[in-house]
Formats: C-alpha cells, sequence, structure tokens
C-alpha cells in the first residue's frame, strides 16, 4: 500500500527549461514533505521540504507546491541544468511518525 | 565531517549466511534509519532509532536485527539470507524527526545473496 506515489519513472527535459516532478500521497496525516535527490552508487541527498501549513516554498531554482485539497505536490527546476540530472524521490512524513517515500522519477537534462 | 559510513560497499553472500551491515554517525544524531531500495522501487524503512537503546520496526523488518548500543553506531544483521534481501541498503540519520529536519544518508551498501 503506497502512500507516496510518483507515477512517472522518468522525465526528460532540455535544458533551460522547466522540470516539473509529481508527487500524490495518500495520507492527510502527512504533515511535512521533502524531496531528495540521488546520484548514482551515492546516497540521497536533501533537496528541499515543505510544511503543510504553506503552499509554496522557494530555494534558488527550486520551488516546491503543495496542494492539500488534492494531495499533490510537485517540485519545479528552473531552469533545468544538465547536473540535474538524477532520480529525485519525493517523501512524506508527520511529527509522530516516519517518512515514506516514493519510487522515484530519473530526470534527464539534455543539452 | 565524515557524515554517515557504511561498510562494506558491495557485498555478495550465499543463501542462508548471516552478516552485519555497519553504519555510523558523527553528527550526534538521535534518529537512526535503514532503508532498502529494490530495482524501481522507492525506499523502504526496515528499522529505526530514536536514540541508544531504542529500535523500532519499520515497513519491512523480517529477516532483520538491529541494536542501538551507541548514539553513533546502528548495525544492521541479517541472520539467514535470502535471495529478496538482495538490494540496496542505505543507513540514514537524523537530529531529530519533523519539518527542516533533513536525513543524511551513506552510500549505501550494495547487497547480493545468490
Amino acid at each position: 500500500d503506497q502512500q507516496v506515489k510518483q507515477n512517472s519513472p522518468s522525465l526528460s527535459v532540455q535544458e533551460g527549461r522547466i522540470s516539473i516532478l509529481n508527487c500524490d500521497y495518500t495520507n492527510s496525516m502527512f504533515d511535512y514533505f521533502l524531496w531528495y535527490k540521488k546520484y548514482p552508487a551515492e546516497g540521497p541527498t536533501f533537496l528541499i521540504s515543505i510544511s503543510s501549513i504553506k503552499d509554496k516554498n522557494e530555494d534558488g531554482r527550486f520551488t516546491v507546491f503543495l496542494n492539500k485539497s488534492a494531495k499533490h505536490l510537485s517540485l519545479h527546476i528552473v531552469p533545468s541544468q544538465p547536473g540535474d540530472s538524477a532520480v529525485y524521490f519525493c517523501a512524506a512524513g508527520s511529527t509522530l511518525g516516519r517518512l515514506y517515500f516514493g519510487r522515484g522519477t530519473q530526470l534527464t537534462v539534455w543539452p | 565531517n565524515a557524515g554517515v559510513t557504511q561498510t562494506p560497499k558491495f557485498r555478495i553472500l550465499k543463501i542462508g549466511q548471516s552478516m552485519t551491515l555497519q553504519c555510523t554517525q558523527d553528527m550526534n544524531h538521535n534518529y537512526m534509519y535503514w532503508y532498502r531500495q529494490d530495482p524501481g522501487m522507492g525506499l523502504k524503512l526496515i528499522y529505526y532509532s530514536v536514540g541508544a537503546g531504542i529500535t523500532d520496526k519499520g515497513e519491512v523488518p523480517n529477516g532483520y536485527n538491529v541494536s542501538r548500543s551507541t548514539t553513533e553506531d546502528f548495525p544492521l544483521r541479517l541472520e539467514l539470507a535470502a535471495p529478496s534481501q538482495t538490494s540496496v541498503y542505505f543507513c540514514a540519520s537524523s537530529y531529530n524527526q519533523g519539518l527542516n529536519t533533513e536525513a543524511f544518508f551513506g552510500q549505501g551498501t550494495r547487497l547480493t545473496v545468490v
């Protein structure tokens, strides 16, 4: 029973354009959400997070949007760069529990 | 600053063998976690610990054991290796749980059971 779903296993974007990675969740008790990035042969690294009381959080080229009513969040990368090519994991949790991860989306940014 | 260190990086086990995956962190984090990642799948929590002497099961604990005798170390034990345990294992740690509490991951251990 997947509580966090990333339905697109891969995304291919041209350099300079916007990358939009999507994530859906089922548990309305989740109150914070995170995105992690993972390069091959490395562990995931934290990218950006958002609290359930916000609908947007920005950090440089990365913006996360949260739509609580739709139980949906997205990560926007603008402009996309070749170094952004990696697997992106969406994760969700509540302050009382543990983190649940999605299956990941492989982003490829081509020149 | 080493962060989270896992050993070994790679291991091949025969069915029925046992082994311990080592994990140590030097950030004085209270929380430590073990995840496994199967091909095309997300990270699934095996066990976690909220402090020395305290451990709890995650989503997929069967076939594994853990201990947390110190803040720094959180080893994962496989007693009777099975092919279903072929996976990449990640150890992680965090200061706390909740927002703005990022988890730091090790580089992973790729385990193959034959």
